[in-house]
């Protein structure tokens, strides 16, 4: 199945806020028909963490720095006021037809 | 706490089998969760690789399909993946995590080396 599409990279200066944004196949599967969309990052030698679960919800412990949204096939992760730490490799993915798609991953750099 | 240990070799000789097993704690495997693998290629992207329910119930990727078995043992808390005929594309950290149509409980990944 095509991987969720992610634009490769995303830059910011600390406190700046950047958006990274995830387009699926089409509007009746994975991103545009499912509500569940999640997001991960992955700092280098790590595992993935947990950010955004469908759509929109963010597990205890994750800053509300991050915030997720959805519009048709497309679905955003945003992260408000930048840091030096969120400087990683973000992830989406999405079910479609029991069958689990990530994106290709942004790399986020903190300038 | 729910924690998840991924273990087996490290190192498999093409056309091989790779065998890794996925230790569970902190949660039941028999819970109302999916149990996933998921891979990443150095350098590359994450990859999913299947999911397993503890009644046996399993999705697959359908490009693994052909060369995977995965398991439950309900006795040991954990769970397994079998990958047959593997070449040097399925080098790779493998992972494990909890499935609730997202992955909130990862394992810290194990490295399989496919070289002779």
């Amino acid at each position: 199945q095509a991987a969720l599409t992610q634009s490769a990279s995303v830059s910011g200066s600390p406190g700046q806020s950047i958006t990274i944004s995830c387009t699926g196949t089409s509007s009746d599967s994975d991103v545009g028909g499912y509500k569940y969309v999640s997001w991960y990052q992955q700092h280098p030698g790590k595992a993935p963490r947990l950010l955004i679960y469908d759509v929109t919800y963010r597990p205890s412990g994750v800053s509300d720095r991050f915030s997720g949204s959805k519009s048709g096939d497309t679905a955003s992760l945003t992260i408000s006021g930048l840091q030096p730490e969120d400087e990683a490799d973000y992830y989406c993915s999405s079910y479609a037809n029991t069958i689990v798609v990530f994106g290709g991953g942004t790399k986020v750099t903190v300038l | 706490q729910v924690q998840l240990r991924e273990s087996g070799p490290g190192l498999v000789k093409p056309s091989g089998t790779l065998s890794l097993t996925c230790a569970v704690s902190g949660d039941s495997i028999r819970s109302l969760n999916w149990w996933s693998w998921v891979r990443q290629s150095p350098g590359k992207g994450l990859e999913w690789i299947g999911e397993i329910y503890h009644t046996g119930s399993i999705n697959y990727n359908p490009s693994l399909k052909s060369r995977l078995t995965m398991s439950v043992d309900k006795s040991k808390n954990q769970f397994s993946l079998n990958l047959d005929s593997v070449t040097a594309a399925d080098t790779a950290v493998y992972y494990c995590a909890r499935d609730l149509n997202y992955f909130d409980y990862w394992g810290q990944g194990i490295l399989v080396t496919v070289s002779s």
